[in-house]
């Protein structure tokens, strides 16, 4: 059974610039988050989908900051336009519903300078 | 707000030494609390996942406990090996909403 699938894995790129990230949720989940993890803040929540509809985006630091979940097997984070505080590791998850009692399944996250 | 708090931030045992890592939580008001592992470069595993009606959970060397009251829990590692070297988080899901709520873990390194 594949994991949640992330790519790119490392993205460096020059301020201003437009970043795009991307996520495979696990086939079968009925949730989607995405979290931005630095040394300083640690994990924060971002965003999260329910049923592909965005429930929550109060994580989600600025208006430079969207994220769409068009269909349940894809999700993107963009960036628009980039700066280097945005300098992170953006995660993303998914889960069944928590009725189930089961947790939260990350990729392997996307490793994002901005320089 | 919920706050989740891990102390310490990192530490350091000889092979062999069973260990006890803590998570406080400030609102009692959670649905699950949940364990994970994280190597270096890598993304988190679940490791135990304990529902607010049970008060623990174990998992081979593993043992999670659940103490809502006084909000706490511990993850509780027998006979600690090297590979048990990476950062651990707890994270206590919310009964208001489907978010989880992360400590900021504690970096455990596994002397051989």
């Amino acid at each position: 059974d594949a994991g949640v699938i992330q790519s790119p894995r490392h993205e460096v790129t020059e301020m201003g610039q437009e970043v795009t990230l991307r996520c495979k949720p696990i086939s079968g989940h009925d949730y989607l988050f995405w979290y931005r993890q630095t040394m300083m803040r640690g994990l924060e929540l971002l965003i999260y989908f329910n049923n592909n509809v965005p429930i929550d985006d109060s994580g989600m630091p600025e208006d430079r900051f969207s994220a769409k979940m068009p269909n349940a097997s894809f999700s993107t984070l963009k960036i628009q336009p980039s700066e280097p505080r945005d300098s992170a590791v953006y995660f993303c998850a998914s889960s069944r519903h928590r009725g189930q009692g089961q947790p939260q399944h990350f990729g392997d996250g996307t490793r994002l300078s901005i320089l | 707000k919920q706050e989740v708090t891990q102390i310490p931030a990192a530490l350091s045992v000889p092979e062999g030494e069973n260990l006890v890592l803590n998570c406080s939580f400030t609102d009692s008001a959670i649905y699950n609390l949940q364990w994970f592992r994280q190597d270096p470069g890598k993304g988190l595993t679940s490791l135990l996942l304990i529902q607010s009606s049970q008060r623990e959970q174990t998992s081979g060397r593993l043992n999670a406990s659940l103490d809502k009251s006084s909000g706490r829990s511990t993850l509780y590692i027998a006979a600690s090996q090297p590979g048990d070297s990476a950062t651990y988080l707890c994270a206590g899901g919310m009964n208001r909403d489907d978010k989880i709520i992360f400590g900021k873990g504690t970096r455990l390194h596994i002397l051989p």
